[in-house]
């Protein structure tokens, strides 16, 4: 079955540590995205990409970082920049960026990350 | 500027009678606009979409939502709740060069949905 696999479920985090957040999809999606969700909130963007080898920051980019080697694979760091990692991290895909398209986003099931 | 107002963040129903899950959107552009549900510590799964053909979208597990251009609204209904229902949903607006996001979404902050046996 095609979809989005996000790895690890959970994840801890210590003080001045980079993580990164592993995003894998077999849809043959050209856009991808990171989304932070915190309680109560709606989901925030945090970087997207269009097609390989280009991203884009998104409305809370500061303390993240991304990569697009591959068309399958997204790969979101968490750097020590970020002073309040603390959330629900959600991959996204689309077949084209949704704005351009109109083609809706499919998600993987999240990574969980909290500061030891 | 785009923008989306879930007018619930909680609501509450007995099982077996209908839920409505109200959505008001607004945005410069003729946008495209869509229902997702949300599990527990899952990632969000596409209901319904809206993107300019029939304006009553009908969408999966007996959801429907009935886009209204006179009056912003896109609201999410379904006619018997059902217990596997329970769950966190989000309306969506998409338009380019909308002012949303920086990807031209704009996420509304979420309704939890419960339902009473």
């Amino acid at each position: 079955d095609g979809g989005i696999t996000q790895s690890p479920k959970y994840l801890f985090r210590k003080e001045g540590q980079n993580v990164t957040l592993s995003c894998e999809q077999n849809l043959n999606h050209d856009a991808m995205y990171w989304y932070r969700q915190d309680p109560g909130q709606g989901l925030r963007l945090i970087y997207y990409s269009q097609i390989v080898n280009d991203f884009q920051k998104g409305d809370i980019a500061e303390g993240y970082s991304v990569s697009r080697e591959k068309k399958e694979s997204f790969p979101l760091t968490v750097t020590s920049a970020q002073k309040n990692p603390t959330a629900f991290y959600l991959c996204a895909s689309s077949i084209h960026l949704t704005v351009n398209s109109n083609q809706p986003q499919h998600f993987g099931d999240g990574t969980r990350l909290s500061i030891l | 500027a785009q923008s989306v107002t879930q007018l619930d963040s909680h609501v509450s129903v007995s099982e077996g009678t209908p839920v409505l899950l109200r959505c008001n959107y607004s945005s410069s552009y003729s946008p495209s606009l869509f229902w997702y549900v949300q599990h527990p510590n899952k990632g969000l799964q596409l209901l319904l979409k809206y993107t300019s053909a029939a304006t009553l979208v009908k969408g999966i597990n007996g959801f429907e939502a009935e886009f209204k251009k006179s009056e912003t609204s896109f609201h999410l209904t379904k006619p018997s709740a059902h217990m596997s229902d329970a769950a966190e949903y989000f309306c969506v607006v998409s338009a380019l060069s909308s002012g949303g996001g920086a990807d031209g979404l704009t996420f509304g902050k979420g309704t939890h949905l419960i339902i009473q046996p």
